[in-house]
Parts: C-alpha cells; sequence; structure tokens
C-alpha cells in the first residue's frame, strides 16, 4: 500500500505571507494527486486534482505542483479564511489521504 | 446543483452493524463514483470505499474490506454504507461523497454525519 506523509504537521503564519505544504508518496504515484481544505465542523474541499489543476472557484493563490512522489501545495499570499486543516491524496492506488497540516494565522 | 445528504442512527452498540444512507438531489447516480469517508476524533480522513453506479464494481479500503459494503438503489437516488462489527474505533464523522473519474474521486461532498459507537 502506498503511504502518505506531509510536512509541517502545523504551521502559522501571518497574513499575506507565502505558505509551502509539502506531501510525500511512498512510492510513484505519478500525478494522481489532489489537495483538500477542511476547516471545522464544514465537509473537506477539493481544492486541486491531478497534482496541479485548481478546481472552479478556488482562489488562484492556491497552487499545487510536482510530479512522482514529491508534492507541494503553496499559498501565496496567506488569508483569514484559509485557516484550516489541509491533506493530500493519492489517487494511484486506494485514496490514502496524508496525516494532514494544520494553518493557523500568527 | 447537486447535494449529497448522509442519514442514519448516530448512535450504534458496539459489535452491531452501522449502516447509512446517503440521499443525493438534484442529478442522477450514472455515471459517478459514490464514496463514503470518515474522520475519528482527532483524527485526519480515512476514505472507507466507493461504488461505481455504472458497473456497481466496489472498491473498499483494505483496512475495513472485511467488514464494509457499499451499495446503491438507482430509483430512490441513494447510495448505502454498511460497516459490521463496530467498535468505539468506529466512532466518527461520516461523509459520502461523489466524482466523475478516479483522479477526482471526491469532488463533491455531503456535510457529514457524526456517529458514535457506545454502549
Amino acid at each position: 500500500d502506498i503511504q502518505m506523509t506531509q510536512s509541517p504537521s502545523s504551521l502559522s503564519a501571518s497574513v499575506g505571507d507565502r505558505v509551502t505544504i509539502t506531501c510525500q508518496a511512498s512510492q510513484n504515484i505519478r500525478n494522481y494527486l489532489n489537495w483538500f481544505q477542511h476547516k471545522p465542523g464544514r465537509a473537506p474541499r477539493l481544492l486541486i486534482s491531478d497534482a496541479s489543476n485548481l478546481e472552479t472557484g478556488v482562489p488562484s493563490r492556491f497552487r499545487g505542483s510536482g510530479s512522482g512522489t514529491d508534492f507541494t501545495l503553496t499559498i501565496s499570499s496567506l488569508q483569514p479564511e484559509d485557516v484550516a486543516t489541509y491533506y493530500c491524496q493519492e489517487c494511484d492506488d486506494l485514496f490514502t489521504f496524508g496525516p494532514g497540516t494544520k494553518v493557523d494565522i500568527k | 446543483q447537486v447535494q449529497l445528504q448522509e442519514s442514519g442512527p448516530g448512535l450504534v452498540k458496539p459489535s452491531e452493524t452501522l449502516s447509512l444512507t446517503c440521499t443525493v438531489s438534484g442529478d442522477s447516480l450514472t455515471n459517478y463514483y459514490w464514496s463514503w469517508i470518515r474522520q475519528s476524533p482527532g483524527k485526519g480522513l480515512e476514505w472507507i470505499g466507493y461504488v461505481y453506479y455504472n458497473s456497481g464494481s466496489t472498491s473498499y479500503s483494505p483496512s475495513l474490506k472485511s467488514r464494509v459494503t457499499i451499495s446503491e438503489h438507482t430509483s430512490k437516488s441513494q447510495f448505502f454504507l454498511e460497516l459490521r462489527s463496530v467498535t468505539a474505533a468506529d466512532t466518527a464523522v461520516y461523509y459520502c461523497a461523489r466524482g466523475k473519474t478516479r483522479n477526482a474521486l471526491l469532488r463533491t461532498w455531503g456535510q457529514g454525519t457524526l456517529v458514535t459507537v457506545s454502549s
């Protein structure tokens, strides 16, 4: 089975900061990688599919990149509404999620 | 616009079967993958499995495969989760979701329903 790791597990940044979250797969998953945003009490939201395709309605400050085993989610200018936990998920095998990265405002 | 709504008992006793329904409005089940996902308290997201409407084929997480059945009821625009022999570790918020392709399996989600396993 494919294992997914994320780093950091949590971060605190200021409004307007550039934020980077990394995700690593235990084996090559090509570009079969999604990113989700999950706010407490809400349904998770698909932000990015196929490693870099921004979903409709997702602000352009979110960007996904990477392929193979190493992936990155970047928020170019952190906004208060971006406070959430972010998960990567592989879609190449059994849809395993990463452990999540909790993002807060400093 | 499609909407998904989970429903079912909020409390299930240990060793019994957890049964949930996801009711779909605003679209048909045709040509989509229909999944269940859960989040245990303080934990991350866990994909449980899916049913693909067109073929009825299913896929399950290996860790739950022996206890899970996901099925659909076409005429009622519903699909179902059955999780047998539950324990306290199955306490979680359960979500249903749909996607057109495996690459975006979980594009649209329901709001989730909390199920507690306790005697």
